[in-house]
């Protein structure tokens, strides 16, 4: 089975601490994703990987930036986190277009 | 621009009867469709996809139905258990770009009862 791991699935932070927010596949995946998901506005897609060190801009990438040095490893950055990305946040990922998803990390910007 | 959307964001079905969710796309690109179940504090689980050259995919109890013409696709449920209980959410790929990624509504929860 694939595997999405999310590093944590609860976190608290304050108005402008930098968050890190890691996620790690098991299947060789090509492609890795970050959405969020907020009431009423579903997932939206945030930044996505289609290779090492290689990142696009999904549609909401404004305060936030992604890091894959490793095939397997994909993070999404916070610069200055703000109580408007408090949210549910969801890594996947896939090699064609079925995506796996990780279990999600609840973050609260306080 | 919401470029898939589900207008329904609650359905209530009696368990044993069947549920009907839908869905609709403006972007003529999108050339696969998938559906995705998710529960709270989850992760969305993939349910069944349908390509853009069929027009009904089964998989058990679940069914996809892709009218191109009307740009509007369902998953039909049957029966509903009170398991199927979860929030519905419709995705879409465009044969474009650089990555396989996905296009998400906005979801439905279903609620099934007993």
């Amino acid at each position: 089975d694939v595997k999405v791991t999310q590093s944590s699935r609860y976190l608290v932070k304050r108005t402008g601490e930098k968050v890190f927010l890691e996620c790690v596949q098991d299947m060789d995946h090509e492609n890795m994703f970050w959405y969020r998901q907020d009431p009423g506005l579903g997932l939206r897609l945030i930044y996505f990987s289609y290779d090492v060190k290689m990142k696009e801009k999904g549609d909401i990438p404004e305060g936030y930036s992604v890091s894959r040095e490793k095939k397997e490893r994909f993070s999404l950055i916070l610069e200055s986190a703000s109580t408007n990305q408090t949210s549910m946040y969801l890594c996947a990922s896939s090699f064609t277009a079925e995506a796996f998803f990780g279990q999600g990390t609840r973050l609260t910007v306080v | 621009d919401q470029q898939v959307k589900q207008n329904s964001p609650s359905l209530s079905v009696q368990e044993g009867r069947i549920s009907i969710l839908n869905c609709d796309y403006t972007n003529s690109m999108f050339d696969y469709f998938l559906w995705y179940k998710k529960y709270p504090a989850e992760g969305p689980t993939f349910l069944i996809s349908i390509s853009s050259i069929k027009d009904k995919n089964e998989d058990g109890r679940f069914t996809v139905f892709l009218n191109k013409s009307a740009k509007h696709l369902s998953l039909h449920i049957v029966p509903s258990q009170p398991g199927d209980s979860a929030v519905y959410f419709c995705a879409a790929k465009a044969n474009t770009g650089t990555a396989s990624k996905l296009t998400f509504g906005t979801g439905t929860r279903l609620q099934v009862t007993l």
